[in-house]
């Protein structure tokens, strides 16, 4: 079964820019697999942040971008804020199924 | 604006079949263009998909859990369910209903999310 990869945890200093990447274990993550991007704070669902690889969702800071990098989508915070400091996840599509990544716990300090 | 609201027992004993809804307000379910999802999330772990399904019927499910699982859609209720046989401690969970648009490739809107138990 396909795993999809993310830094289990990340650190950025407040302004600092942080790139999060979405791999897969076997093969290259590509625009055909619409990777998307959410952002998730305790006790809450999470929201997405970017969708079909570098689109912004309505209302997400332009500090937040999307692409990809190499043989991964990625997730770019440009200029950190306290409040970025979250859990993030990637999904890929796969055809008639999607998968969750792992998830990135990013600190803030 | 779409909203999602998940229903159903908290608790559930094990090898009992759990069971919830999700009431889809401010859309209809099938006006198409949205896969109608569940995922769980296990206290302090990440997310997991467990399935969808499009208003026709059509379900597609995670290969991990596909034995177990039913996704099934009423639309004259604008609701969808989950049914997953055979519970054990391993399936306690946050559980949320969430859109997946198929235009957008993302999961849009999400319910809160309901906690449930598998214990005896």
């Amino acid at each position: 079964q396909t795993v999809v990869t993310q830094e289990p945890s990340f650190s950025v200093s407040p302004g600092g820019t942080v790139t999060l990447t979405c791999g897969l274990s076997s093969g290259s993550v590509s625009t055909s697999y619409y990777p998307s991007w959410y952002q998730q704070t305790p006790g809450q669902a999470p929201r997405t942040l970017i969708y079909s690889t570098n689109t912004r969702s309505s209302g997400v800071p332009d500090r937040f971008s999307g692409s990809i990098l190499g043989n991964k989508a990625a997730l770019t915070i440009t200029g950190a804020q306290a409040d970025d400091e979250s859990d993030y996840y990637c999904v890929l599509y796969m055809g008639s199924a999607v998968v969750f990544g792992g998830g990135t716990k990013l600190t803030v300090l | 604006q779409v909203q999602l609201q998940e229903s159903g027992p908290g608790l559930v004993k094990p090898s009992q079949t759990l069971s919830l809804t999700c009431t889809v307000s401010g859309g209809s379910i099938s006006s198409g263009g949205y896969y109608w999802s569940w995922i769980r999330q296990h206290p302090g772990k990440g997310l997991e998909w467990i399935g969808y399904i499009y208003y026709s019927g059509s379900t597609y499910y995670n290969p991990s859990l596909k034995s177990r699982v039913t996704i099934s859609v009423d639309t004259s209720k604008n609701q969808f369910s989950l049914k997953l046989s055979s519970v054990t401690a391993a399936d306690t969970a946050v559980y949320y209903c969430a859109s997946y648009s198929n235009y957008r490739g993302d999961f849009d809107y999400w319910g809160q999310g309901t906690l449930v138990t598998v214990s005896s």
